[in-house]
């Protein structure tokens, strides 16, 4: 079974600064798809950036990009500019594309505190 | 109106209780997931769904039971809630053949005395 580990529980930036959120995971599979999802307090799940493992191109939208490092298994997520409103949990979710269970796995977030 | 739409949003009960859980979605979408989500542990599958003749086991399945009545209702019971059931329950719905995002409903947090 796939495995996502966020090693960081909580993060804390200055508000205008830029923050790398990280992810690992376990995989043997060569297609997959990742994901970055944003909790906010509201406790809406907001799909904030996705990659597909056959890219080599990292993922950006808008201020959120991604460093997708596929050998090293490897999805770690970098704010920039940060802002007041980016405070939430964030969340790293891997799904197959092979067999087995369906759905997404999740990392066990980060809490990111952006301080004014 | 939200795409994916949970009742109860908040409920208290007690020990013993029989508690259900409801999902209905717009979107249109063959596949449902239900999701427990706890402090420091992250979101967990419970069952899923491709359509209403295929319901499957998730990773915490024990002590919970689904139904999909409807290729948009899917709902999750709790035959007889205990205290380590109290957690956010999420509804998600994914479109089949895409890139696997998932589609969140807004959370129903269940507490069980």
């Amino acid at each position: 079974a796939q495995t996502v580990t966020q090693s960081q529980p909580e993060m804390s930036v200055q508000e205008a600064e830029t923050v790398t959120l990280s992810c690992t995971y376990d995989t043997s599979e060569s297609d997959y798809y990742l994901f970055w999802y944003k909790q906010p307090p509201s406790r809406q799940m907001i799909l904030v950036i996705r990659q597909e493992a056959y890219k080599q191109q990292n993922a950006t939208e808008n201020r959120f990009s991604v460093n997708f490092q596929k050998a090293a298994k490897s999805f770690s997520l970098k704010i920039s500019d940060s802002q007041l409103g980016d405070a939430a949990m964030y969340f790293c979710a891997y799904r197959s594309m092979g067999g087995g269970a369906d759905g997404l796995t999740f990392g066990k977030g980060t809490h990111l505190i952006i301080q004014p | 109106d939200a795409d994916v739409t949970q009742t109860p949003r908040n409920r208290i009960t007690k020990t013993g209780k029989r508690i259900m859980l409801e999902c209905s979605q717009t979107k249109g979408h063959d596949r449902m997931y239900w999701y427990r989500q706890d402090p420091g542990l992250g979101l967990r599958l419970i069952y899923y769904s491709f359509d209403v003749k295929d319901i499957n086991k998730g990773e915490i399945s024990d002590g919970y039971s689904v139904s999909r009545q409807a290729q948009a209702k899917f709902s999750l019971s709790l035959e007889s809630a205990i205290p380590n059931q109290t957690a956010l329950y999420f509804c998600a719905t994914r479109e089949q053949g895409f890139t696997g995002e998932l589609f969140f409903g807004e959370g129903s947090r269940l507490t069980v005395l």
